[in-house]
């Protein structure tokens, strides 16, 4: 099975700053996505991208992709305090529509 | 609205008792899951089903039991909860063709064993 995880348990941040999630995996993929999970919400996908996509963007975030090194980065300009959240990336097990989520990284903004 | 919902949102019981917890989505998605989730945030999947079929079982103890009567309904229910399943339960759905990949999650329901 695959393996995703964050390098970070947690990042603190002040707003208006950039910030920066990693992510590696184990085993090839055909995507990789990024979500987002609030407090006392389910996680939300923020960004998907496959593997022959080297970047991603969307609004203020940007996801990267390396499967070279099995390797992704979720980038955050502008952090606002409702950035504050667990975020996650997870790979697809495309053979049983399956997700893998890494561990989280805990993303506290602070005014 | 079109979304996943779940039912309690919260959840207190004694060791030993049985739960049951709800889930219903309106997305029109053909498959469904059941994640738990940790109080240090770690997500495992639990279940998946696909048009009522069971697809995933993952090693979960046998006093958890998924039960699907349309493709729109997942519940779960645990005989004799034990301390360890406290923690929150994530209802999930995606349509499995769907290339965007994207699973769509309930609120969760926070269960706690006393």
């Amino acid at each position: 099975s695959q393996l995703a995880e964050e390098n970070s348990w947690a990042l603190s941040v002040h707003e208006g700053e950039s910030v920066t999630v990693n992510c590696s995996y184990k085993t090839s993929i055909t995507a990789l996505q990024w979500y987002r999970q609030k407090s006392g919400k389910g996680p939300a996908q923020l960004i998907l991208i496959r593997s022959n996509e080297r970047e991603k963007r969307n609004g203020r975030l940007r996801a990267t992709l390396d499967t070279s090194s099995q390797s992704s980065s979720l980038s955050i300009t502008a952090t606002r305090c409702e950035d504050t959240a667990v975020y996650f990336c997870a790979t697809d097990d495309s053979g049983y529509n399956k997700l893998t989520f890494g561990k989280g990284t805990v993303l506290l903004v602070s005014p | 609205e079109t979304a996943v919902f779940q039912t309690p949102n919260y959840h207190v019981t004694q060791v030993g008792n049985e739960v049951s917890f709800n889930c219903k989505q309106t997305l029109g998605h053909d498959t469904m899951y059941w994640y738990k989730q940790d109080s240090k945030k770690l997500l495992k999947i639990m279940f998946s089903y696909n048009n009522k079929q069971l697809i995933v079982n993952e090693t979960v103890p046998r006093r958890f039991s998924p039960q699907s009567s349309d493709k729109a309904h997942l519940n779960l229910r645990i005989k004799s909860v034990e301390p360890e399943d406290s923690a929150v339960y994530l209802c999930a759905s995606r349509q499995a063709r769907d290339s965007s990949y994207e699973q769509y999650f309930g609120p969760g329901t926070r269960l706690t064993v006393l």
